[in-house]
């Protein structure tokens, strides 16, 4: 089944601790990005990569890293997480060219107390 | 700044009646537009997209219409049904979608009534 395997699904950390949430896409898709949803903002862009070894920031990047080391994963790295960063995350992939839609994960509910 | 706001939070509406989303955009650049729902605890799934030479695009019980000159894109949904009930998002691109970019709008809650 084609899919976007985000984890994990809930996560509470502390102010400070590193956090890692891994997605990984089966669809041999060269394009993969990171959103975040916010009450009354709908999905914002963190971060996105066009091929391995090639990201770039979105519209919200600070606070996050990324890297891309192999075609199917995308993890996103919270070095400092705080507490503006509790979110709903989604991962999302797509081929390139066309108009080919997002296909997204079913999302990391993230808690930083 | 939103460039791409959904005014509505909220919309209710009988079962087999139209429901209509709507959705204004600010930046004249954007050339694609497209419709996600969302169920709890689920990812966002593409629903249907417009692209900004058309004025309407139709599937099956969905269509999506685009009016450039008021930069306005609304969804039909027609005839509802309660498995409808979801939040909308519409989202715009630049460049088709490039590099996975979509602008999102806010979401709109629908629910459809038995």
């Amino acid at each position: 089944e084609a899919q976007v395997t985000q984890n994990p699904r809930y996560l509470i950390t502390v102010t400070g601790k590193k956090l890692t949430v891994t997605c990984s896409q089966n669809m041999n898709h060269e394009y993969m990005s990171w959103y975040r949803q916010d009450p009354g903002l709908g999905l914002r862009q963190i971060y996105y990569s066009m091929n391995v070894e090639v990201t770039d920031k979105g519209d919200v990047p600070e606070g996050y890293k990324v890297s891309r080391k192999e075609k199917r994963n995308f993890p996103l790295i919270l070095e400092s997480p705080s507490p503006n960063q509790t979110s709903l995350y989604f991962c999302a992939s797509s081929s390139p060219g066309g108009n080919s839609p997002l296909h997204f994960g079913n999302g990391t509910r993230l808690t930083v107390t | 700044d939103q460039q791409v706001k959904q005014n509505s939070p909220s919309l209710s509406v009988q079962e087999g009646r139209i429901s209509i989303l709507n959705c204004d955009y600010t930046n004249s650049m954007f050339d694609y537009f497209l419709w996600y729902k969302k169920y709890p605890a689920e990812g966002p799934t593409f629903l249907i997209s417009i692209s900004s030479i058309k004025d309407k695009n139709e599937d099956g019980r969905f269509t999506v219409f685009l009016n450039k000159s008021a930069k306005h894109l609304s969804l039909h949904i027609v005839p509802s049904q309660p498995g409808d009930s979801a939040v909308y998002f519409c989202a715009a691109s630049l460049g088709g979608t490039s590099y996975g970019k979509l602008t999102f709008g806010q979401g709109t809650i629908l629910t459809v009534h038995p």
